[in-house]
């Protein structure tokens, strides 16, 4: 059993540079999202989706683009990647259905580095 | 606004003493609280919950429990292991289809034989 797949799990980017970040999860959970975990500032969520073709924002969305096209698949765009870009990504997943649960389902992140 | 404070670490313990780890948050509404866990080089993975005042979530030896009078949901084991080395998330929740779930900053636990 899967779970939450991210790719790829190391990266070195020049400033400037684009790429993205894939997350695929084969649980079917509605819910999906992004974290970045950076030093003495924990997990601080970037994008999230409740389903296909809906996005929204987090607490630091800029600089980052998503899109949401089928339930299992939550990719994160850098359009331009800047130094303080770089950090440790984690996609994370959950029903939406049964909200007691919360709980959250992560894959086991992507460093990302921005020279 | 919803938000989690933990306490700073890192914390450093031996083998078999006792732990607590301090977490208080502030919210709207009744939100599910939570603690997870992420081991070195790892994700992380929900450790124990609580979705209602008074609740009290276990796992592994570790408790925590819902206190609505104190806005508190502080993490405990009676005696920690080598084994339990890892950065623990406090993390909170509203009830509301679509929220995200709010982090802590992470405390640092460091057990040693």
């Amino acid at each position: 059993n899967a779970g939450v797949t991210q790719t790829p799990k190391f990266q070195v980017l020049k400033t400037g540079q684009s790429m993205t970040l894939q997350c695929a999860q084969d649980m079917n959970h509605e819910y999906m999202s992004w974290y970045r975990q950076d030093p003495g500032m924990g997990l601080r969520l970037i994008h999230y989706s409740v389903g296909a073709g809906i996005t929204d924002q987090g607490e630091v969305p800029n600089g980052y683009n998503v899109s949401r096209s089928t339930t299992e698949d939550f990719p994160l765009r850098l359009l331009s990647a800047a130094p303080s870009q770089t950090s440790v990504y984690f996609c994370a997943s959950s029903r939406l259905a049964g909200m007691d649960t919360g709980e959250l389902f992560f894959g086991e992140g992507s460093r990302l580095t921005v020279l | 606004g919803n938000s989690v404070t933990q306490m700073e670490g890192p914390v450093t313990l031996s083998e078999e003493a006792f732990l607590t780890i301090n977490c208080t948050y502030t919210a709207t509404g009744y939100p599910s609280l939570f603690w997870y866990v992420q081991y070195p080089g790892e994700g992380l993975q929900l450790l124990l919950k609580a979705t209602k005042a008074d609740d009290k979530g276990s796992n592994k030896g570790f408790e925590a429990t819902y206190r609505k009078e104190t806005t508190s949901f502080h993490l405990e084991k009676g005696s920690v292991q080598v084994s339990d080395s890892a950065v623990y998330f406090c993390a909170l929740r509203n009830n509301q289809a679509g929220t995200a779930l709010i982090f802590g900053k992470g405390t640092t636990l460091s057990v040693s034989s």
